[in-house]
């Protein structure tokens, strides 16, 4: 049971590159959320999923994209790196019992865009 | 806005002092949330609250709902303890969002 994982774990990007960030956990959630984490602000949520082929824009989901094929896995797209897109990502699956969540986090991946 | 304010933002201790860290929302919740984010960055779930009082180890979380507030309390506060502690809400207002504060960044010195 390897939990929530993501890869990769650093990534450097010249602007206007673009690149793919994967997010698969094991555990059979239906709730998968991708946050970015910067200096001083809280995690900011860029995009979720509440199952299988469904997705939904969070606070700050301008540059981002995702997609949701297969339960186990969420990925986000960046098509044109910006260097305002340097960051932390976090994905977090959730298992959800009526109103009782348990956030599961990824370890993280560090984006530096040039 | 911020749905989520934490005080302090920053805290030291000394090895073995009792420590609190605040929490105050602006939203209707369902539940809240505290997490640990070590250096390095990992962030661990520690506790879910609806009401009441939960403790595991030296951590005790309450929430207050009429007040809208909640408090992590540290027991005995060892360097290990040292991490950034996170607050985050979710309830019938905010869908399937969580609202997260900014975080408290706790170092306890020997």
């Amino acid at each position: 049971n390897a939990g929530v994982t993501q890869t990769p774990k650093f990534r450097v990007l010249k602007t206007g590159q673009s690149m793919t960030l994967l997010c698969a956990q094991d555990m059979n959630h239906e709730y998968m959320y991708w946050y970015r984490q910067d200096p001083g602000m809280g995690l900011r949520l860029i995009h979720y999923s509440v199952g299988e082929g469904t997705t939904a824009k969070g606070e700050v989901p301008d540059g981002y994209n995702v997609s949701r094929l297969k339960k186990q896995n969420f990925l986000l797209g960046l098509e044109s790196a910006a260097p305002s897109q340097t960051s932390v990502y976090f994905c977090a699956s959730v298992r959800r019992l009526g109103s009782t969540d348990t956030q599961y986090f990824g370890p993280g991946t560090r984006l530096t865009v040039l | 806005k911020n749905e989520v304010e934490q005080s302090p933002q920053n805290l030291t201790a000394q090895e073995g002092e009792f420590i609190t860290i605040n929490c105050s929302y602006s939203v209707g919740i369902s539940a809240l949330h505290w997490l640990q984010q070590h250096p390095g960055g990992g962030i661990v779930s520690l506790f879910m609250l609806s009401s009441g009082k939960k403790k595991h180890g030296r951590l005790i979380a309450t929430i207050n709902i009429q007040e809208k507030h909640s408090s992590l309390h540290i027991t005995a506060s060892h360097p290990r303890d040292s991490a950034v502690y996170i607050c985050a809400v979710r309830g019938p207002n905010t869908g399937n969002q969580f609202y997260f504060g900014t975080g408290t960044s706790l170092t306890v010195i020997p």
